[in-house]
C-alpha cells in the first residue's frame, strides 16, 4: 500500500524555487519522511529526510506540517540538472531494520 | 570508492530462461534490498535481507528468488515463473538512516 501521494508532474522555471508537495496522512509517530530523486535510468539519490522538524542541507529544505500529514521539498534555485523524478518516501523502522515505502513520484521539469 | 555495484547494466534473455542479477556492496551494511521499476512507475520491493543467511519477501516476490550467503552480496534470480520480467531492477543497501542504490540492471526478455 502506498503511504505517500504526490502529483505526477510539475514545471519550474530555471532559477526559481521548486516546491514539491507530498501527502502522507497515515504516517505514524516514529516514521520518517525521506526524499530521493532519480535521473533517467539511474539509481535514486538521497536528498534529505526528517521526522517532525524542518530540515535543510546543501541540496534542499524539507518542511513538514505540524500534524505530519504532509510535507514539501524545496529546491531553492532550480537548475536544468534538477530535472528528475522526485520520490517522497516513508521509512518504517523496526528492530534495527528499515523498510522504505516509495510513492509514484513527481516528474519535475525545470525549464530555461 | 564505497558503493553498490550491479552487473550487467543491460541483460537480454529468452523467455523461459532463469537469469541472475548481481549486486555487491562494500559499505558494510547488514540490510540489502531488491526493487523492480516499470516505465513511469515507482519502486516496488521484491525481497529484502536484514542479515546474512536471512531474507524476506517483499510486495512482489512471486517468480523471484534470492540468496544472502555473504554480507557483501545479494544476488537476485528471475525465474521462468515470473510472468512479465522485463523491467529495471535496482539493488540497495541501507545504514540506519539512509538507503543507497546501485546503478540498476535493465532486463529485457525476448
Amino acid at each position: 500500500d502506498a503511504k505517500t501521494t504526490q502529483p505526477p508532474s510539475m514545471d519550474c522555471a530555471e532559477g526559481r524555487a521548486a516546491n514539491l508537495p507530498c501527502n502522507h496522512s497515515t504516517i505514524s509517530g516514529n516514521e520518517y519522511v525521506y526524499w530521493y530523486r532519480q535521473i533517467h535510468s539511474q539509481g535514486p539519490q538521497y536528498i534529505i529526510h526528517g521526522l517532525k522538524n524542518n530540515e535543510t542541507n546543501e541540496m534542499a529544505s524539507l518542511i513538514i506540517t505540524e500534524d505530519r500529514k504532509s510535507s514539501t521539498l524545496i529546491l531553492p534555485h532550480a537548475t536544468l540538472r534538477d530535472t528528475a523524478v522526485y520520490y517522497c518516501i516513508v521509512r518504517v523502522a523496526s528492530y534495527n531494520f528499515n523498510k522504505f515505502y516509495f510513492g509514484s513520484g513527481t516528474k519535475l521539469n525545470v525549464k530555461p | 570508492d564505497g558503493g553498490i555495484t550491479q552487473s550487467p547494466k543491460y541483460l537480454f534473455r529468452k523467455e523461459g530462461q532463469n537469469v541472475t542479477l548481481s549486486c555487491e556492496q562494500n559499505l558494510n551494511h547488514d540490510a540489502m534490498y531488491w526493487y523492480r521499476q516499470d516505465p513511469g512507475q515507482g519502486l516496488r520491493l521484491i525481497y529484502y535481507s536484514q542479515i546474512v543467511n536471512d531474507f524476506q519477501k517483499g510486495d512482489i516476490a512471486e517468480g523471484y528468488s534470492v540468496s544472502r550467503e555473504k554480507k557483501e552480496s545479494f544476488p537476485l534470480t528471475v525465474t521462468s515463473a515470473q510472468k512479465n520480467p522485463t523491467a529495471f531492477y535496482l539493488c540497495a543497501s541501507s545504514s540506519l538512516y539512509e538507503q543507497f542504490f546501485g546503478p540498476g540492471t535493465r532486463l529485457t526478455v525476448l
